[in-house]
């Protein structure tokens, strides 16, 4: 597709329900974002993914979270047992090879709301 | 610990005159700074970027400006449209070269409202 495609736009769910997101890059884009935004704050970084190297996941909040890539396609971002402070904008972003001055496309988000 | 500041929350202003939004920093390793525009229900877009060998970047109605010293930046936009209206975020990275990634830190972002 032409953009960065988030599924679902909406989630709601259930404390200590599991929950997956899905990414879908730009074609070509070797490199993958998540950031999450929490109301009234910024993005936050959570995983990074580069081709085939390791991904950086220093900014994941605990071990709740985790996230997979097949490739330089799809992306999963899994949060078990969730928590109601885990509701916030869920974004991913992709760029063309993850260099430190290119700009990020960004998905439209899934609001997850954890009631 | 937040590492990029955006003091003021909102900010409204009439069209056609200047919109000014601030941003501070605290991490000198910081040396390529971004501002993302963003609307309701939509990602954040990219707006404009500045190295830190620069201390202006100037693109149609927007233009960055970085003052190193102070650990600030700030996005003007001349003239200002009711289109401008959105959140604005700026967001600044470690190492602009191709060894680093873009990982960005971000502000809390900086409503600002256009009046026609």
């Amino acid at each position: 597709g032409a953009g960065v495609s988030q599924s679902p736009s909406n989630k709601v769910t259930e404390k200590g329900k599991d929950v997956e997101l899905r990414c879908d890059p730009i074609s070509g884009h070797t490199a993958l974002y998540w950031y999450r935004q929490r109301l009234g704050q910024g993005l936050e970084f959570l995983i990074y993914f580069q081709g085939n190297s390791a991904p950086d996941k220093s900014g994941l909040p605990s071990d709740r979270f985790s996230a997979e890539r097949t490739g330089e396609s799809v992306s999963t971002l899994t949060i078990q047992r969730t928590q109601q402070e885990d509701s916030a904008v869920y974004l991913c972003a992709s760029s063309s090879r993850g260099g430190g001055n290119e700009k990020l496309f960004f998905g439209s988000g899934t609001q997850l709301s954890v009631l | 610990d937040q590492q990029v500041k955006q003091n003021s929350p909102s900010l409204s202003v009439q069209e056609g005159r200047i919109s000014i939004l601030n941003c501070d920093y605290t991490n000198s390793m910081f040396d390529y700074f971004l501002w993302y525009k963003k609307y309701p229900a939509e990602g954040p877009t990219f707006l404009i970027s500045i190295s830190s060998i620069k201390d202006k970047n100037e693109d149609g109605r927007f233009t960055v400006f970085l003052n190193k010293s102070a650990k600030h930046l700030s996005l003007h936009i001349v003239p200002s449209q009711p289109g401008d209206s959105a959140v604005y975020f700026c967001a600044a990275s470690v190492g602009a070269g191709g060894t680093s990634y873009g990982k960005l830190t971000f502000g809390q972002g900086t409503i600002l409202t256009v009046h026609p």
